[in-house]
């Protein structure tokens, strides 16, 4: 099972700053990785997925980048909304599916 | 829009079945394959199986092995997920997901339409 550790745990940014999370797989995943935002009470949101390609709708604001073992996502300028939990996920070598433990981004 | 409609919170005791729907709407429910990811209180995502649309092809998570189905109606384009011998640990918040690629046979990828969660309470 390919194991997704997420860092930091808890990001403490203000709205305009740059967020930089990071997704570190246990073996490489080529670019099989995918992003997600989730809010309380929400179901998870995708944000990006095969590493770099954003998902329709998502702002431009949001990148990712990275393969192998080592991934990130970026949001270049926070906006209020974008206060959330981050999850990345890998579908490349399933089962099972495997989630990242979460990164939540709060407000400083 | 597309959209996945789950079934209402449910309160099993230890020891009982339960089973969620996901009614699917707007788009060809055959061309693609819906997995189930669970979220207990407080925790982070769990990907509990796929289904195929297509044909009913399944793959679940070991763990989970011998103890959940899940199967789809296309008649009514809506997928099922049963979970038995319900414990205390079950409890969570349960989703179905699409994949987001238009390949009902490839096996699960990412997920771009969930539905809006079901909660089931396992207690005595």
């Amino acid at each position: 099972e390919i194991v997704l550790t997420q860092s930091p745990a808890t990001l403490s940014l203000s709205p305009g700053e740059r967020a930089t999370l990071s997704c570190r797989a246990s073996q490489s995943v080529s670019r099989y990785l995918a992003w997600y935002q989730q809010k309380p009470g929400q179901a998870p949101r995708l944000l990006i997925y095969d590493a770099s390609n954003r998902a329709t709708g998502i702002p431009a604001r949001f990148s990712g980048s990275g393969s192998g073992t080592d991934f990130t996502l970026t949001i270049s300028s926070l906006e209020p909304e974008d206060f959330a939990v981050y999850y990345c996920q890998q579908r490349s070598n399933w089962p099972p599916i495997t989630f990242g433990q979460g990164t939540r981004l709060e407000i400083k | 829009q597309v959209q996945l409609v789950q079934s209402g919170a449910e309160v099993k005791k230890p020891g009982a079945s339960v089973k969620v729907s996901c009614k699917a709407s707007a788009y060809t429910f055959t061309n693609y394959g819906i997995s189930w990811v669970r979220q207990a209180p407080g925790q982070g995502l769990e990907w509990m199986g796929w289904i195929s649309a297509y044909n009913g092809n399944t793959n679940y998570a070991q763990k989970l092995q011998g103890r959940v189905t899940m199967t789809t109606d296309t008649s009514t384009t809506t997928a099922y997920m049963e979970l038995r011998s319900l414990r205390s640990d079950d409890t969570a918040v349960y989703y179905c997901a699409r994949g987001i690629f238009p390949n009902a046979v490839a096996g699960p990828n990412y997920f771009d339409y969930w539905g809006q969660g079901t909660r089931v309470t396992v207690s005595s």
